[in-house]
């Protein structure tokens, strides 16, 4: 079965740009059937999908944050990565990366997730 | 965009009581729904997906209904380990545009 793990800094200066790996283990990036997300949860308040990224390279964000956000992947480390810009205190939050399919196993909800990782914007 | 109302926000339930959740969609959904459930310091955890299929290894106390823009999750007889938050989420317009609910938190009465 799928393992996620995010890993990146926990603190990020205001202004400066946030980047977060997921690596991947016990499945492909790589794989035609699956999906890969980021989702994130400000302390103490709910989830927020930030967008979806396709082995192929596709993406979909989230139009609050589509000015601010990239997504990539790195077949060859099995891993996906998320850049987000111009960061304000707003930004802080738990990041979790999760992953969706194949449809027919899950319809297309996140059914593996990371354990999560805080990121604070502070000087 | 889709919202996604959860109601309550705190329900209040006494193990062994059933405990009712609802989510409400702005707009149709079809039955591209999911609930996840959250524990203190846990990543959510799938448990019902297609608005009424429960995830692989979720008990069957675990229910989901609806389609368009209601949906309820039901929970038959709480166990100490339900006690959580749940949230609900679209995904009617995969892979694009994808809402979560604000949360339902489920505490001990």
């Amino acid at each position: 079965q799928l393992q996620l793990q995010e890993s990146g800094p926990g603190l990020v200066k205001p202004s400066e740009t946030l980047s977060l790996t997921c690596t991947v283990s016990g499945g492909s990036v790589s794989g035609s059937s699956y999906y890969w997300g980021w989702i994130r949860q400000p302390p103490g308040k709910g989830l927020e999908w930030i967008g979806t990224i396709y082995y192929s390279g596709s993406t979909y964000y989230n139009p609050s944050l589509k000015s601010r956000v990239t997504f990539s992947v790195d077949t060859s480390k099995n891993q996906f990565s998320l850049k987000l810009s111009s960061v304000t205190a707003a930004d802080t939050a738990v990041y979790y990366c999760a992953s969706a399919g194949p449809w027919y196993s899950s319809g297309w909800s996140f059914d593996y997730w990371g354990q999560g990782t805080l990121v604070t914007v502070s000087s | 965009e889709i919202v996604m109302t959860q109601s309550p926000a705190t329900l209040s339930v006494s193990p062994g009581e059933r405990a009712t959740l609802s989510c409400r969609a702005s707009q149709s959904v079809s039955s591209n729904l999911a609930w996840y459930q959250q524990k203190l310091g846990q990543a959510p955890r799938l448990l019902i997906y297609g608005a009424s299929t429960r995830a692989t290894g979720i008990p069957a106390r675990f229910s989901g209904s609806g389609s368009g823009t209601e949906f309820t999750l039901t929970i038959s007889s709480l166990q100490s380990e339900d006690f959580a938050v749940y949230y609900c989420q679209q995904y009617n317009n995969w892979p694009r545009g994808l809402t979560f609910g604000g949360g339902t938190k489920v505490e001990i009465k």
